[in-house]
């Protein structure tokens, strides 16, 4: 089984400030790892994902996270961040092969201050 | 393109009283179907998959049921509600690929 821990339930950060999320995870078996926006009271978003290859992956809204196998960390990062990305991120990882259900974390607030 | 869509997008219902809610999937064929149940201030808690007409996993014992009638509608359907169903439902559907993508969601209160 897969398990997904996000350390921080919220993350107070100015606008133009950077940000990272953080995201670990634990797993017997190889995975993919997916890191998904949620607007209030929306669906998620895909963000970016990790199948394989390069470690460090760019995905929409300026948001990129690198895979750290040894750390078996995914964190998500951004260089300056904007009052529209005040949401709910969350991490999420699945089995490579079969049926491909989703674990996610528990999920961090971002709230971004004037 | 694909398209999911989810109705109602909010539902107040009693105690005891049935609940159906339905996901249905446009443009792709065959896709693997999922139900998903975010509780106030929770992650996501997968509810059921389902890989083919008919064919429903449950991931967690619960008053709640999912059937596939068709291949790209998913239903999720109780008896009974209880006030621990409340809670934000969402479906999501993968293809051939390895990705996840989610609908809008249904804002469930029972009361």
């Amino acid at each position: 089984a897969q398990s997904v821990t996000q350390l921080d339930s919220q993350v107070p950060v100015f606008e133009e400030a950077p940000v990272e999320l953080r995201c670990n995870y634990s797993s017997s078996v190889s995975v993919y790892l997916f890191w998904y926006v949620q607007y209030p009271n929306q669906g998620l978003q895909l963000l970016l994902k990790y199948l394989s290859g390069s470690t460090l992956v760019k995905g929409i809204n300026g948001f990129e996270a690198e895979f750290n196998k040894s750390q078996t960390s995914f964190h998500l990062r951004k260089p300056s961040v904007h009052i529209s990305d005040t949401a709910e991120y969350f991490c999420a990882v699945c089995r490579d092969t079969g049926r491909r259900a989703l674990t996610f974390g528990s999920g961090t607030r971002l709230q971004v201050q004037p | 393109s694909q398209t999911i869509h989810q109705w109602p997008a909010t539902l107040v219902q009693p105690v005891g009283s049935p609940l159906s809610l339905e996901c249905t999937v446009e443009g792709t064929s065959n896709p693997n179907l999922y139900w998903y149940r975010q509780a106030a201030g929770r992650g996501l808690q997968l509810l059921f998959y389902s890989v083919g007409i008919g064919q429903i996993s449950s991931e967690v014992p619960q008053n709640l049921s999912a059937s596939r009638p068709q291949d790209r509608q998913f239903i999720l359907s109780s008896k009974k509600l209880l006030l621990s169903d409340s809670g934000f439902y969402l479906c999501a559907w993968t293809g051939r690929g390895d990705t996840q993508y989610f609908g809008p969601g249904t804002r469930l209160t029972v009361l």
